[in-house]
């Protein structure tokens, strides 16, 4: 299987702050990769897809760029409903596998 | 608008099966792939297989394979995942998802269904 670490696990962040967060992948899975948002008992929601294509309806404050093993989702300015858990996804090989998630927290 | 429709929560028991259903609305149901995902309490995502209805065959995770069953009834627009053997770690809330026209995953999501396992 493909494992996907994230980096960090967790961070703390401000309102207006830039933000990047890292997803690298145990083999090289071209672009085949998603991020996705989840608020506490809410549904995840796919932010970017195709490593760097912005969902429909979400801000452009949102970025993902990279290929191959290592990708970022980029937030260029916080605001208060981004504070959350981040996933990244390959579906490059089946299984597809989740990275274990960057939790986003108020600083 | 596209809408996935899942049961309800469910409490089993050690041992038993559960079935959870997926029900699309709102546009292709057939041509798309219909995955799951489950993540148990206070922990991460994780990708338990997929089926494309209009193919029928199903992908399952490694670590599920034995006890998941994926299906899917055309006729009615409905996905479904049977687990079976089930355990404490079973205990999670599950997912379907569905992917979009450009067949990539888990565009669309359903809200969900928690399965306790308690003896």
């Amino acid at each position: 299987d493909i494992q996907m670490t994230q980096s960090p696990s967790a961070m703390f962040a401000s309102v207006g702050d830039r933000v990047t967060i890292t997803c690298r992948a145990s083999q090289g899975i071209s672009n085949y990769l998603a991020w996705f948002q989840q608020k506490p008992g809410k549904v995840p929601k796919r932010l970017i897809y195709a490593a760097s294509s912005l969902q429909s309806g979400v801000p452009s404050r949102f970025s993902g760029s990279g290929s191959g093993t290592e990708f970022t989702l980029t937030i260029s300015s916080l605001q208060p409903e981004d504070f959350a858990t981040y996933y990244c996804l390959q579906h490059d090989t089946y299984p597809q596998t989740f990275g274990q998630g960057t939790k986003l927290e108020i600083k | 608008q596209v809408q996935l429709v899942q049961s309800g929560a469910e409490i089993k028991k050690p041992g038993s099966s559960v079935k959870v259903s997926c029900k699309a609305s709102g546009g292709t149901f057939s041509s798309y792939s219909i995955s799951w995902v489950r993540q148990a309490p206070g922990q991460g995502l994780e990708w338990m297989g997929r089926i494309i209805p209009i193919i029928g065959t199903p992908i399952y995770a490694q670590k599920l394979q034995g006890r998941i069953t994926i299906t899917a009834d055309t006729s009615a627009n409905t996905a479904y995942m049977e687990l079976s053997s089930l355990t404490s770690e079973d205990t999670a809330v599950y997912f379907c998802a569905r992917g979009d026209n450009g067949g990539y995953p888990l565009d669309y999501w359903g809200q969900g269904t928690l399965v306790t396992v308690s003896s």
